[in-house]
């Protein structure tokens, strides 16, 4: 059980909005930047959001992040069949245990 | 264009040792912290460890602390992960990943990853 909490999954219709949470505590997100990735279906994850809410070269602005507290967003509008994936968000963790944590995923259907 | 290709993956028994290595291209190498990140399979992905540019710096994670060692040799823009005593549970596909810069853990390019398979 990941100490980042991530919804199992999520779906929305194409053209649609979704959004995907992330919890965690103040020892991790609460103090620490968080990104999210992307990974779809047999291939290597990418990274989409970084420093809690910005974009590599590349990544389209259907794609924005946000942080409140402990807890985390991802959203996605404009959804495609192409953005049918796995998400990850990641931080780093300050406590005992310091280290990088990545939620247990969330599997997002364009319905 | 930054490319990392990892190798050194496949079959290893129970108490058995590997050494990955990742093949680092198109960027400054020794400028940036490096991460080793694995995926068991259908689950979810799991931090493994990091190194920074001057290998000044390493971390793992608790639960691979004592039977993996990460390195690197700037030289030859290459990335290791020594892992002993494999377990069962060890098996994952190990990706090689560049951090946003050296002063970060977040991996912004990763490679395709090498499947590593502990079993007897």
């Amino acid at each position: 059980q990941s100490v980042l909490t991530q919804p199992p999954s999520v779906s929305a219709a194409p053209g649609q909005k979704v959004t995907i949470s992330c919890s965690g505590s103040s020892s991790n997100i609460g103090n620490n930047y968080v990104s999210w990735y992307q990974q779809l279906p047999g291939t290597a994850p990418k990274l989409l959001i970084y420093d809690n809410n910005k974009r590599p070269s590349g990544i389209p602005d259907r794609f924005s992040g946000s942080k409140s507290g402990t807890s985390a967003t991802l959203g996605i509008t404009g959804l495609q069949t192409g953005d049918e994936a796995d998400y990850y968000c990641g931080t780093w963790d300050s406590s005992l245990s310091a280290g990088v944590l990545f939620g247990g995923g969330t599997k997002l259907t364009v319905l | 264009e930054v490319q990392l290709v990892e190798s050194g993956g496949g079959l290893v028994k129970p108490g058995g040792s590997l050494r990955l290595s990742c093949a680092a291209s198109g960027f400054s190498f020794s400028s940036y912290t490096m991460n080793w990140v694995r995926q068991a399979p259908g689950k979810g992905l799991q931090w493994v460890s990091s190194i920074d540019s001057t290998s000044s710096y390493m971390y793992y994670a608790d639960s691979l602390r004592g039977r993996v060692t990460i390195s690197r040799d700037n030289a030859k823009t290459s990335l290791y992960l020594q892992m002993n005593s494999l377990r069962a549970e060890d098996t994952a596909v190990y990706y090689c990943a560049r951090a946003l810069h050296d002063s970060s853990v977040t991996s912004d390019y990763w490679g395709q990853g090498t499947l590593v398979t502990v079993s007897s």
